[in-house]
C-alpha cells in the first residue's frame, strides 16, 4: 500500500516569500491530490497532479499562486507563492492506494505566514 | 454540486459511552465513502473505507455503514475512550474521472474521562 512522506512538517514564513512542499510516495501512482485546510475548516482540493501533464486546478486556485510539479510517478511538489497571512493553513497531499483500499494522506505541512 | 454534511459539528461524551456520527451526501451515484480521523494540527488517518457495493465495514470498536438510498453514512464508536478524542471526517469520492475526495466539515469529538 502507498505510504507518503511529506515535508516540511511545519514552517513559519515571512509574507511575500514562497514555500515548496514535497511529497514522496513509495509506489507509482497516476494522480496525486493537493488539499488545503484552513484553520477550523475542512479540506478543500487545490489541484490534481498527473505525471507528464499540467495540473488541473479547482475554482479559486491558480497556477501562478500554487505551481505544482510532477516529474515522475512517485513525487510531486506544491509551491505556495508570494505568501500572505491568509495562506496560513495545513497543506496535504493524497493518493488513491488503488485496489479498493481507499486514499492515504501525507502527514501535512502546517504553514504560518507572518 | 456534490456536498457532504456531517452532524453534529461537535460532540462531548463521558468515557465508555457508545456514540454515532452522521454523514449525509448529495448525489446518489456514490462511489466509495471513507472515514478519517484527524488529531489537532495533524494529518489524516484512514479509519474505514466502504465501497459503493458494501453496506458496512468494521474495525475493532468502529463500525461504519452506508445507505445509498437515503444518502447517509454513520460511524459507530463503541465504548468510547479519551484517546478517541479527535475530529472525524467523512469523505466521498468525486464522480466521473476526477478521483478526488469531497469532505464534510467534520465532527469534533471529546471523550471525557
Amino acid at each position: 500500500s502507498a505510504v507518503i512522506s511529506q515535508k516540511p512538517s511545519r514552517d513559519i514564513c515571512q509574507r511575500g516569500t514562497s514555500l515548496t512542499i514535497q511529497c514522496q510516495v513509495d509506489s507509482q501512482v497516476t494522480m496525486m491530490f493537493w488539499y488545503r485546510q484552513q484553520p477550523g475548516q475542512s479540506l478543500t482540493l487545490i489541484a490534481t497532479a498527473n505525471q507528464g501533464s499540467e495540473a488541473t486546478y479547482e475554482s479559486g486556485f491558480v497556477i501562478d499562486k500554487f505551481p505544482i510539479s510532477r516529474p515522475n510517478l512517485t513525487f510531486s511538489t506544491l509551491t505556495v507563492s508570494n505568501m500572505s497571512p491568509e495562506d496560513s493553513s495545513i497543506y496535504l497531499c493524497s493518493v488513491d492506494r488503488g485496489q479498493g483500499r481507499g486514499y492515504t494522506f501525507g502527514s501535512g505541512t502546517r504553514l504560518t505566514v507572518v | 454540486k456534490q456536498e457532504v454534511t456531517q452532524i453534529p459539528a461537535a460532540l462531548s461524551v463521558p468515557e465508555g459511552e457508545n456514540l454515532v456520527l452522521n454523514c449525509s451526501f448529495t448525489d446518489s451515484a456514490i462511489y466509495n465513502l471513507q472515514w478519517f480521523r484527524q488529531d489537532p494540527g495533524k494529518g489524516l488517518t484512514s479509519l474505514l473505507l466502504i465501497q459503493s457495493s458494501q453496506r458496512e465495514q468494521t474495525s475493532g470498536r468502529l463500525n461504519a455503514s452506508l445507505d445509498k438510498s437515503s444518502g447517509r453514512s454513520t460511524l459507530y464508536i463503541a465504548a468510547s475512550q479519551p484517546g478517541d478524542s479527535a475530529t472525524y471526517l467523512c469523505a466521498r469520492v468525486a464522480g466521473g474521472s476526477q478521483g478526488n475526495l469531497i469532505f464534510g466539515k467534520g465532527t469534533k469529538l471529546s471523550v471525557k474521562p
